[in-house]
């Protein structure tokens, strides 16, 4: 799997748009971004994910560069309810056969402020 | 939909016990897998089962063990508990054709005393 890099905190005001960075320069042609979050004491949530494409859905949106090197999960209006770690994993599609696990890493923590 | 559930939430244990830890996938999902989360070590995965039988195995001693039911239920069992067991034990269920998009429990915490 191709290794990922976030920050390991960050801080937005409640009402602003959260932009939370991910780099992963390896990834291969085949590998998907997705990116899940971990509200504290509760199991991880997926959120979105994307091949090359931008993608948006009714939590968040993302944002992949050209050359697939890096991405960003915005988070258009935070609210309180979205302070968690999140963790961008790279990975090739899991459909269609045995999927080997995710690897989660340590994750950004977002805190929003009020 | 009835999401994953985990039972039970929360359960204490010594070393040398035995443990075994029960989970329901979202109806129609075929695949679960496990993971376990400990402050040091974070998320780590240890096994997938899809139609009864293990598909992929992550990196944890013979101890950790896991089976799948007709009905996609699933079942995890820790043997000979240590106290570096103690952590949060995660089910995460998908459709077979759902990419890498899981839907987890909330969690069984573990703690070895």
């Amino acid at each position: 799997d191709a290794k990922t890099t976030q920050p390991t905190s960050m801080d937005c005001a409640e009402g602003r748009a959260a932009n939370l960075p991910c780099n992963h320069s390896t990834i291969s042609g085949n590998e998907y971004v997705y990116w899940y979050r971990q509200i504290h004491s509760q199991g991880p949530q997926y959120i979105i994910h994307g091949l090359k494409n931008n993608e948006t859905n009714e939590m968040a949106s993302l944002i992949i560069t050209e050359d697939r090197k890096s991405s960003t999960l915005i988070l258009p209006h935070a609210t309180l309810r979205d302070t968690a770690v999140y963790y961008c994993i790279v990975r090739v599609a899991g459909g269609g056969g045995g999927a080997d696990g995710l690897t989660f890493g340590k994750g950004t923590h977002l805190i929003i402020q009020p | 939909k009835a999401g994953v559930t985990q039972t039970p939430r929360y359960l204490i244990k010594t070393r040398g016990q035995q443990v075994t830890l029960s989970c329901s996938p979202i109806s129609g999902h075929r695949s679960v897998s496990w993971y376990q989360q400990t402050p040091g070590q974070g998320l780590q995965f240890l096994f997938e089962y899809f139609s009864e039988t293990q598909r992929n195995k992550g990196n944890f001693p013979g101890r950790f063990s896991g089976r799948q039911f007709s009905n996609s239920r699933s079942e995890m069992n820790v043997s000979t508990l240590e106290l570096g067991d103690s952590a949060l034990y995660l089910c995460a269920s998908r459709a077979f054709s759902g990419a890498n998009v899981l839907t987890f429990g909330a969690g069984s915490r573990l703690t070895v005393l």
